[in-house]
């Protein structure tokens, strides 16, 4: 039972490049989310898709974008990388009536 | 403009005592709470979580208290045991409109349960 599964688990980058960062559930959950985790800030929401086919921004989508490729995907792109965006990346997947999200593993990223 | 706050950054507790970890919100709107329970290079996993139209929920070890006109609710564990040492978030949402299902978290506690 994998639930919500994140590819990389790490990832370097240099500032400019670009990369997209994976996120697949297997719940057949409805909603889905991107957080970012720095410290002493908590998780703070990047984007999320309420239903397939929508996506809407969070408290900081600057330099992000998203794509809900299906009811099962939802990936996060960065087009330019900057140092600012180094942090722990989690995608998170809920039932639409029910409030509990369930999380991935996360994604380690620096930006050199 | 930080509308979940853990004041505390870390907490160190004994075995076998109780462990109480707090959270205030500004938001009145937020009427669901929940914990996050967070080891290391894992993910939040949910933990418990209390409505607003109550003022406690237990399960097992873990309690969570809503003070509602304080803005305030807390986490006790009792007994507490060292596989309890992690980060734990608190979460807040609201109902309706664009707030439904998107979760405010506070900076997280971490607990410390020294054998």
């Amino acid at each position: 039972n994998a639930g919500v599964t994140q590819t990389p688990k790490f990832q370097v980058l240099k500032t400019g490049q670009s990369m997209t960062l994976q996120c697949a559930q297997d719940m057949n959950h409805n909603s889905m989310y991107w957080y970012r985790q720095d410290p002493g800030m908590g998780l703070r929401l990047i984007y999320y898709s309420a239903s397939e086919g929508t996506t809407d921004k969070g408290e900081v989508p600057n330099g992000y974008n998203v794509s809900r490729l299906n009811k099962r995907e939802f990936s996060l792109r960065l087009e330019s990388a900057a140092p600012s965006q180094t942090s722990v990346y989690f995608c998170a997947s809920s039932e639409g009536g029910n409030r509990i999200q369930y999380f991935g593993a996360g994604t380690r990223l620096s930006v050199l | 403009d930080q509308q979940v706050k853990q004041n505390s950054p870390s907490l160190s507790v004994q075995e076998g005592r109780i462990s109480i970890l707090n959270c205030d919100y500004t938001n009145s709107m937020f009427d669901y709470f929940l914990w996050y329970k967070k080891y290391p290079a894992e993910g939040p996993t949910f933990l418990i979580s209390i409505s607003s139209i109550k003022d406690k929920n237990e399960d097992g070890r873990f309690t969570v208290f809503l003070n509602k006109s304080a803005k305030h609710l807390s986490l006790h564990i009792v007994p507490s045991q060292p596989g309890d040492s992690a980060v734990y978030f608190c979460a807040a949402s609201a109902t309706g409109g664009t707030s439904y299902g998107k979760l405010t978290f506070g900076q997280g506690t971490i607990l410390t349960v020294h054998p």
